[in-house]
């Protein structure tokens, strides 16, 4: 059982390159949504979906684009990448959007950009 | 989600007993209490989750008083790989918010 999927782990930008951060989950989970957590920091959450084609805001959505075509995957898409954006990111689901059920995280995908 | 307060940081020693409590005076009917514990560099995994009263697993117990306004996770004679960030979460709102947690040092 895979679980979440995130690939790549690692990725070096440059200033103003774009790029996608693949999730996918093999759970059927209804809710997914995209974290960054900066070092030292708490977790922050980008964008969410609550199920395929619903796509929404977090608390910090600037410079980030999703969707949500299949129930598997949920990509994030750095429009133009800037050394702000220099993080950890997590993908993360659960069965449904609005229970308090067990949320599932990938491993992370470490993002550096110069 | 209900706003959850929970202290930054917590030192203790191998073999202690550990809590950390968690306040959310605004938990609705509903709300059942869930924490979390990341390790550095992973993404933060389930580990227990109750409703009222007491639970316990393999891993801690989680207490929570009638009125429910708070929380507490114990976790039994910690060891060093108890050094983690232990989050909790409140309610089962579709936009997830995790506060900045607590951040457990765990000395020889």
């Amino acid at each position: 059982n895979a679980g979440v999927t995130q690939t790549p782990k690692f990725q070096v930008l440059k200033t103003g390159q774009s790029m996608t951060l693949q999730c996918a989950q093999d759970m059927n989970h209804e809710y997914m949504s995209w974290y960054r957590q900066d070092p030292g920091m708490g977790l922050r959450l980008i964008h969410y979906s609550v199920g395929a084609g619903i796509t929404d805001q977090g608390e910090v959505p600037n410079g980030y684009n999703v969707s949500r075509s299949t129930t598997e995957d949920f990509p994030l898409r750095l429009l133009s990448a800037a050394p702000s954006q220099t993080s950890v990111y997590f993908c993360a689901s659960k069965d449904r959007a609005h229970s308090g059920n067990t949320i599932y995280f990938g491993e992370g995908s470490w993002l550096t950009v110069v | 989600l209900a706003k959850t307060t929970q202290p930054i940081s917590m030192d203790s020693y191998e073999g202690q007993e550990v809590n950390i409590t968690c306040s959310h005076n605004n938990i609705a009917t509903n709300d059942y209490i869930t924490w979390y514990q990341q390790f550095p560099s992973q993404g933060p995994r389930f580990i227990i989750q109750g409703y009222k009263t007491k639970v316990t697993n393999e891993v801690a117990s989680l207490f929570i008083p009638a009125d429910r306004k708070s929380s507490t996770l114990s976790l039994p004679r910690v060891s060093l790989s108890d050094t983690a960030v232990y989050y909790c979460l409140v309610g089962s709102a579709s936009k997830i918010i995790f506060g900045s947690g607590t951040r457990l040092s765990i000395r020889p």
